[in-house]
């Protein structure tokens, strides 16, 4: 079955703790990017990677931090510089063209963050 | 920065109605997708549109790329309580740098009553 696993489903953290979501795709897909969703409002990008080793910041990656040593695998360390971080992760993947644009990003089930 | 604009923000029908909602932007897409997320679960992509004046179904669901490519639009017929659901558009910008990256819109949030 391919897909795009994220773990834990449900996450406490008390403040001032760093903690770290897991993806990981076994879609051999070339991208891969994290998002972040606060009740009622759509996504925004945190950061994002087209390649092993490489990875850019999004639109509000402060606070946060990533690693992409493996193509199958992306994970998010949320710091405890990050102001408001009770919010639910969404990771996605997608192919790239040869171009390099973007095709269907296909998402995970998230991860609900809750800090105490 | 560039914005997606959706409409309705919500809805609440009868079960059995149609639904209709919009996507637009004043700058040019050259995809639309269109993704439904249930209650804490991720996006599932229901409709990918990649050419002006495409129509496309997906068993109840039809949606369309606008031809001035700067609009799209989802149709939902004779719906059921299972299409309880936010709906998102997304896209990338036409001549961005090919980065994979999309914009998405704040989208519609659907309430079916039996």
């Amino acid at each position: 079955d391919g897909g795009i696993t994220q773990s834990p489903k449900y996450l406490f953290r008390k403040e001032g703790q760093n903690v770290t979501l897991s993806c990981e795709q076994n879609l051999n897909h070339d991208a891969m990017y994290w998002y972040r969703q606060d009740p009622g409002q759509g996504l925004r990008l945190i950061y994002y990677s087209q390649i092993v080793n490489d990875f850019q910041k999004g639109d509000i990656a402060e606070g946060y931090s990533v690693s992409r040593e493996k193509k199958e695998s992306f994970p998010l360390t949320v710091t405890s510089a990050q102001k408001n971080p009770t919010a639910f992760y969404l990771c996605a993947s997608s192919i790239l063209t040869l171009y390099g644009g973007s095709s269907e990003q296909f998402f995970g089930p998230g991860t609900r963050l809750t800090v105490l | 920065g560039q914005q997606l604009n959706q409409s309705p923000q919500s809805m609440f029908i009868q079960e059995g109605e149609d639904v209709s909602m919009n996507c637009t932007s004043s700058s040019i897409f050259n995809t639309w997708l269109w993704y439904k997320q249930e209650p804490g679960e991720g996006p599932v992509l229901l409709i990918a549109l990649y050419k002006a004046g495409e129509l496309t179904s997906n068993g109840r669901l039809t949606a369309q790329f606008g031809i001035t490519r700067k609009d799209s639009f989802l149709n939902i017929s004779a719906s059921i309580p299972s299409d309880v659901g936010i709906y998102f558009c997304a896209g990338p910008l036409h001549g961005s740098s090919n980065t994979g990256k999309l914009i998405f819109g704040q989208g519609t949030t659907l309430q079916v009553k039996p």
